[in-house]
């Protein structure tokens, strides 16, 4: 696609329940990250991917969060048994492979529990 | 302390100023990256740096790897330039970005 597509563009949940964000990136991207942005603690790297392959989880805030990515095209984020502190925008960027090349970054999941 | 720093964390000026906001950080990295937020908005993507200077219409970015300093200029400030811009770095051998804590820029009218 042109740009870096997320979605839903918004989301409401309820504490407990589990979410799933998706990331389309662009066309030819091999590399996709997962980003987080709270208003306590601005802008955070969750987990990157190379092709299908995430190498290293240990950005992921906890064992709820899991990420996947298929195809080496889009990745869903899956957040299980939300809680209030998860309360952020998910922002999902691409760039044309890992390491120093420019980002694109998608709109972005504002997830609210409640 | 944050790996990176941003400064001022505000900043006013009236319209057609030049301004510059400062990123210091304090490890190794292989590119640092200039990113704009509008209010409400996604984050757009200005420049990626590993070394010297880049030029975009009317913004310019610099870096110093000895002095591990970059600056953000803008030239014939106008109010649309208001925004959140944000350093971002990325370590060597780290996966993704660190980033500072965003310069909010008010551009008057």
């Amino acid at each position: 696609g042109a740009g870096v597509s997320q979605s839903p563009s918004n989301k409401v949940t309820e504490k407990g329940k589990d979410v799933e964000l998706r990331c389309d990136p662009i066309s030819g991207h091999t590399a996709l990250y997962w980003y987080r942005q709270s208003l306590g603690q601005g802008l955070e790297f969750l987990i990157y991917f190379q092709g299908n392959s995430a190498p290293d989880k240990s950005g992921l805030p906890s064992d709820r969060f899991s990420a996947e990515r298929t195809g080496g095209s889009v990745s869903t984020l899956t957040i299980q048994r939300t809680q209030q502190e998860d309360s952020a925008v998910y922002l999902c960027a691409s760039s044309l492979a890992v390491g120093p090349y420019g980002y694109t970054f998608g709109s972005g999941t504002r997830l609210t529990v409640v | 302390k944050n790996e990176v720093e941003q400064s001022p964390q505000n900043l006013t000026a009236q319209e057609g100023e030049f301004i510059t906001i400062n990123c210091s950080y304090s490890v190794g990295i292989s590119a640092l990256h200039w990113l704009q937020q509008h209010p409400g908005g996604g984050i757009v993507s200005l420049f990626m740096l590993s070394s010297g200077k880049k030029k975009h219409g009317r913004l310019i970015a610099t870096i110093n790897i000895q002095e591990k300093h970059s600056s953000l200029h803008i030239t014939a400030s106008h109010p649309r330039d208001s925004a959140v811009y944000i350093c971002a770095v990325r370590s060597r051998g780290a996966d993704g970005l660190t980033f500072g804590k965003g310069t909010h820029l008010i551009i008057q009218p």
